[in-house]
């Protein structure tokens, strides 16, 4: 069985411009998230899609961060402008069923603002 | 509001002592409790999880923990540590309606 994919696996970006992040989650897999693990920290969730639609995303920053997950499959996220402070590691897992399920996780995208 | 809480930001033992990370939670009800392991610029492997049942489950590489209700508590436990077990651990308690949580974490540094 496959797993998580993620894509690019590195980034280095200046500050003020624009990133975007993939993940394939495993097939079949109805829910999907994207965490934000800062250096020295646990993940933080970011959003929660439920297939399609938006399940969590309430530690979301809207104002910079946005994310879909067309088709219920694959999902992008994005940063746009991005800030010195978001500079992490972008993790996407994927679970058959939300809250007790188990999350699978990809490799994630380490992320570098300059 | 729910939380987890790991003390131990980082343990060092010797190869073949065995260890005992710690973790608590707080909330009324009875979480699923996971405990995850991530190696350096790996994503996060599960060691093992409590659903319901047997407070004490086993998981893979030898690792196991106990479920304590009393002590709203999820300790992750191994007899014997190995110099491959070095890694970044992290407790997560997930809750039906969706909410999913991770710890700090703790660092396992292992001397040979």
């Amino acid at each position: 069985e496959a797993g998580v994919a993620q894509s690019p696996r590195y980034k280095i970006i200046e500050k003020r411009q624009s990133v975007a992040f993939w993940c394939n989650p495993i097939s079949g897999h109805a829910t999907l998230y994207w965490y934000q693990q800062i250096l020295g920290q646990g993940p933080k969730l970011l959003i929660q899609f439920q297939n399609n639609g938006v399940v969590d995303d309430s530690q979301l920053p809207k104002d910079r961060f946005s994310a879909e997950r067309l088709k219920g499959v694959d999902s992008t996220l994005k940063i746009q402008p991005a800030k010195l402070e978001d500079s992490a590691v972008y993790l996407c897992a994927s679970s058959l069923k939300s809250g007790a399920g188990e999350q699978f996780f990809g490799p994630g995208t380490r992320l570098t603002v300059l | 509001a729910q939380s987890v809480t790991q003390p131990d930001i980082h343990i060092t033992v010797s190869e073949g002592a065995s260890l005992e990370l710690r973790c608590n939670y707080s909330y009324g009800a009875t979480p699923y409790l996971f405990w995850y392991v991530q190696s350096p610029g790996q994503g996060l492997q599960l060691l093992l999880k409590y659903f319901s049942g047997d407070t004490l489950v086993q998981g893979i590489k030898g690792f196991e923990a106990e479920f304590k209700r009393s002590q709203s508590s999820f300790n992750l436990r191994k007899p014997s540590v190995h110099w491959s077990d070095a890694a970044e651990y992290f407790c997560a308690v997930g809750y039906l309606g969706n909410q999913f949580y991770f710890g700090t974490g703790t660092s396992l540094t292992v001397i040979p």
